[in-house]
């Protein structure tokens, strides 16, 4: 069953802790991305992959970290650099081939709360 | 000027009737226009995707892209209570696969 998964579903944070949001995708997709939504707006980019070892930085990357060792990983730190992450935390995946490139799937996202 | 502008919402249409959601972009080189739904609480999950000007349609929904004015829509026919989401309006940017997100339109189907 193919898909996209983060985890966990809720998380809490208290003020200066560093906290590691977990993405991971069965669905062979090169390109992996952050997005971050608050209450009543968009979707805002935060960090985004193309290839394994290689990421960049979106329109809010400060305050938060990512790596990509692996294809199927994308795990996202927000760090006690960034100030409000009370936040809804969306990882989504796309092909760069076949019928629909640069489609975005997503997954069912990570509410992180700050204590 | 917002790169993704939709129409401030919420809108609300009767059970039955034909919704209408409007996106406007500023970028010229996009490529790529994309329709998600989102209910409360969830992931946004894609409806329809879009590349060339005119209509596209699957099942109760159309897709209409006009390039040279810059403008996307989606058309739900027979609305049902359970359209009621936001719709979220996604454009390519003209580099590296990224989208670039509208603020989405809140939509209330009354039955």
């Amino acid at each position: 069953d193919g898909g996209i998964t983060q985890s966990p579903k809720y998380l809490f944070r208290k003020e200066g802790q560093n906290v590691t949001l977990s993405c991971e995708q069965n669905l062979n997709h090169d390109a992996m991305y952050w997005y971050r939504q608050d209450p009543g707006q968009g979707l805002r980019l935060i960090y985004y992959s193309q290839i394994v070892n290689d990421f960049q930085k979106g329109d809010i990357a400060e305050g938060y970290s990512v790596s990509r060792e692996k294809k199927e990983s994308f795990p996202l730190t927000v760090t006690s650099a960034q100030k409000n992450p009370t936040a809804f935390y969306l990882c989504a995946s796309s092909t760069t081939s076949g019928g629909a490139p640069d489609t975005q799937y997503f997954g069912p996202g990570t509410r992180l709360t700050v204590l | 000027q917002k790169e993704v502008e939709q129409n401030s919402g919420p809108l609300s249409v009767p059970e039955g009737a034909i919704a209408s959601l409007n996106c406007t972009y500023s970028d010229r080189g996009s490529q790529s226009f994309f329709w998600y739904r989102q209910y409360s609480g969830k992931s946004p999950e894609l409806i329809m995707f879009i590349y060339s000007n005119g209509d596209k349609e699957d099942g109760r929904f159309t897709a209409q892209l006009n390039k040279a004015s810059q403008y996307v829509s989606l058309l739900i026919r027979d609305s049902q209570p359970s359209d009621s989401a936001t719709y979220l309006c996604a454009v390519t940017a003209n580099q590296g696969g990224k989208l670039i997100f509208g603020q989405g339109t809140e939509l209330s189907v009354k039955p």
